[in-house]
């Protein structure tokens, strides 16, 4: 059972508003992720890090922010949530800094639903 | 560009039979293939991770194959059980990047009936 966890599961919220998606994992794993995945599709990476103060943007262009002020918390926030903002998001974490290194694995939390009304 | 077909998009089959799911890839230069299982509303789950020189990876009653040649996997799942209704997603990851940047299939949903 992976230690990363996001909450809330399930949100659902009006336009306009601003929330903030939390993810913390208790592994120390250095690099961490942003996934969006909509039903029956690929998840589509928006945000990774390699570790504290590192941040980037992800294949698929994103509207939010990530931060990465401790090495277990890694939030992403919506200033201002549309309707095209509704999916699933996932975070995940895996060992080691930078370089290759087939044996990482991706560990996953169990996603936060988001509903933007 | 590169990409991830997972084949079929949906499957039922019967308590206790078997089954098998296909991967093809196009992502290169190629570094491994993972597959996952994602329970619906959770995440993905890790089953198996094979690279280049290997053949065959199994878990339990999961068992994957790896042709680099023809750049196709298959996932066989053995003696199937209700908790394996699930979708099986099929994960390529390059070598030609510091992240190691993965390549996500649609995954295949697979239904097991009692």
């Amino acid at each position: 059972e992976a230690d990363i966890y996001q909450t809330p599961r399930y949100l659902v919220i009006g336009t306009g508003k601003k929330i903030t998606l939390e993810c913390s994992q208790t592994m120390g794993h250095d690099k961490m992720y942003w996934y969006q995945q909509d039903p029956g599709m690929e998840l589509h990476l928006i945000h990774y890090s390699y570790g504290v103060n590192s941040t980037e943007k992800g294949d698929l262009s994103s509207e939010s922010t990530v931060s990465r002020i401790r090495t277990e918390h890694f939030p992403l926030t919506l200033e201002s949530a549309r309707p095209s903002h509704t999916s699933q998001y996932l975070c995940a974490s895996s060992e080691g800094g930078r370089g290759l290194s087939p044996k990482n694995i991706q560990y996953f939390g169990a996603g936060t639903r988001l509903s933007v009304l | 560009k590169n990409q991830v077909e997972q084949s079929p998009q949906s499957l039922i089959i019967l308590e206790g039979k078997n089954c098998t799911l296909q991967c093809n890839y196009t992502v290169s230069p190629f570094s491994n293939l993972r597959w996952y299982k994602q329970d619906t509303g959770r995440g993905p789950v890790s089953l198996t991770i094979m690279t280049f020189s290997e053949n065959t990876k199994s878990n339990g009653r999961y068992t994957a194959t790896l042709d680099a040649d023809t750049k196709q996997s298959s996932l066989h799942i053995t003696a199937s059980q209700l908790s394996d209704s699930a979708s099986y997603i099929c994960v390529v990851s390059d070598r030609g990047s510091t992240l190691g940047r993965l390549y996500f299939g649609r995954g295949t949903q697979l239904t097991v009936w009692p």
